[in-house]
């Protein structure tokens, strides 16, 4: 079965640059849309992104100005960076598998979530 | 972009009993191609968010039929139609297009 599993950096000091990576098993990054989902402590779930294999992305409004997703076929992997980071960004950062409407019956967005990654920023 | 709003925002409930969770959209989510992307998704205690329903009413693989999704346009429901302690957690509803925007959440309890 589809597995993800975020990793990277758990601590950064404000206006570092946040990057973490998501290796994909069990089913190719050509295939699908990947995607970014943020919770900070105590909160609810923000969707950050996708990306495509073709290098086609989508971000949320609100952190688009930040953020920069991009993928590593030959490694299986994805990642996100979101610069300029601040106390508001400290959250758990899961990555997923997700979609965008389309012909199917079946709908892949957000259908498959890695563990997540718990990533703080303190000075 | 679409606002979810969802109540209750706390759950009580007796297990065995039936628990129902509303959502409402600021504006319709019947997309462009005529399908509505409503997904609900479930929270446990200290896991990874895990997708139930998507497209309204279509249940995910391996999840119980005792979970069920219904509504259209802007007013969605979801239903446990016997609660059981593995049931807690927090549930979120979440519009996919044109860019995913989640409900507050809603935190179902054991009473």
């Amino acid at each position: 079965q589809v597995q993800l599993q975020e990793s990277g950096p758990g601590l950064l000091k404000p206006s570092e640059t946040l990057s973490l990576t998501c290796t994909v098993s069990g089913a190719s990054i050509s295939a699908f849309y990947w995607g970014w989902v943020r919770q900070p402590p105590g909160r609810g779930l923000e969707w950050i992104g996708y990306i495509y294999y073709t290098g086609r992305t989508n971000y949320n409004p609100s952190l688009k100005s930040r953020v920069t997703m991009s993928l590593d076929t030959s490694k299986n992997q994805f990642s996100l960076k979101l610069n300029s980071v601040t106390a508001a960004d400290t959250a758990v950062y899961y990555c997923a598998r997700d979609g965008v409407p389309s012909i199917d019956d079946y709908y892949y967005g957000l259908d498959v979530w890695g563990q997540g990654t718990t990533v703080t920023v303190s000075s | 972009d679409a606002v979810m709003t969802q109540s209750p925002l706390s759950l009580p409930v007796t297990l065995g009993q039936p628990a129902s969770i509303s959502c409402r959209s600021s504006q319709s989510l019947v997309y462009s191609d005529g399908n509505t992307y409503l997904s609900w998704f479930q929270q446990r205690p200290g896991q990874s968010p895990r997708r139930l329903i998507y497209k309204v009413s279509n249940r995910d693989s391996g999840v119980p039929d005792r979970f069920s999704g219904s509504g259209s346009g802007t007013d969605f429901t979801l239903k446990i139609s016997r609660v059981e302690a593995d049931d807690v957690g927090v549930y979120y509803c979440m519009q996919g297009a044109p860019w995913p925007t989640f409900g507050q959440g809603t935190k179902l309890e054991i009473k």
